[in-house]
């Protein structure tokens, strides 16, 4: 079975700048999870989709990070524009999302953003 | 407020010890709790627990929930230096896949 997907894996931008990541889910989950994970801190939740539609979006800075998932499969987190704080892994991950079923979520490679 | 809480936050031990890592929790409609082990990528997942008093167990890796008093321990027996990482405790609350989680406790294994 495919994992999560995720690209770049790697980005070095100047602040002020924009970048977007990409993630592309297991196939057939329904929810579809950004983290910001700050080096020697937990993940922290950015946003929360399931299927298209967003469940959770309350820890993301919204004048200067945006997220979509418009055909309920792969998602974009955009950050425009970035700030040295910024500087984070961003992690992609995905779940089933079955109301029945307590299932996992499974995390992506990771995209290591560095803002100098 | 949900929050999740890890102890310690790091730990060095040497080859053999046994460790046991803390997770507490305040989560509104609980429904699992998830410990992650994370090295230099993304967190890798090692137990899902549901129930209390049921152990979970992967070789050398045993984890427990007490729903009571709202707390799993993770415990490592016969620890080797590829142990060492941060371990990951999330917590998820029904009905919204949401998922919370701690700090992390950072564990070093010498040889």
């Amino acid at each position: 079975e495919a994992g999560v997907a995720q690209s770049p894996r790697y980005k070095i931008i100047e602040k002020r700048q924009s970048v977007a990541f990409w993630c592309n889910p297991i196939s057939g989950h329904a929810t579809l999870y950004w983290y910001q994970q700050i080096l020697g801190q937990g993940p922290k939740l950015l946003i929360q989709f399931q299927n298209n539609g967003v469940v959770d979006d309350s820890q993301l800075p919204k004048d200067r990070f945006s997220a979509e998932r418009l055909k309920g499969v792969d998602s974009t987190l955009k950050i425009q524009p970035a700030k040295l704080e910024d500087s984070a892994v961003y992690l992609c991950a995905s779940s089933l999302g079955d109301w029945i079923i307590t299932d996992t979520q499974y995390f992506g490679p990771g995209t290591r953003l560095t803002v100098l | 407020e949900d929050k999740v809480v890890q102890s310690p936050l790091s730990l060095v031990v040497h080859e053999g010890d046994t460790v046991t890592l803390n997770c507490s929790y305040e989560v509104t409609n609980f429904r699992s709790l998830l410990w992650y082990k994370q090295e230099k990528k993304a967190p890798t997942f090692l137990f899902m627990l549901t129930s209390s008093g049921i152990e979970k167990k992967s070789g050398r890796l045993s984890s427990i929930l007490d729903k009571k008093e709202l707390f799993s321990i993770l415990n490592i027996t016969a620890t080797q230096t590829g142990d060492s990482a941060v371990y990951l405790c999330a917590v998820e609350a029904a009905g919204t896949y949401k998922y919370i989680f701690g700090t992390g406790t950072r564990l070093k294994v010498l040889a």
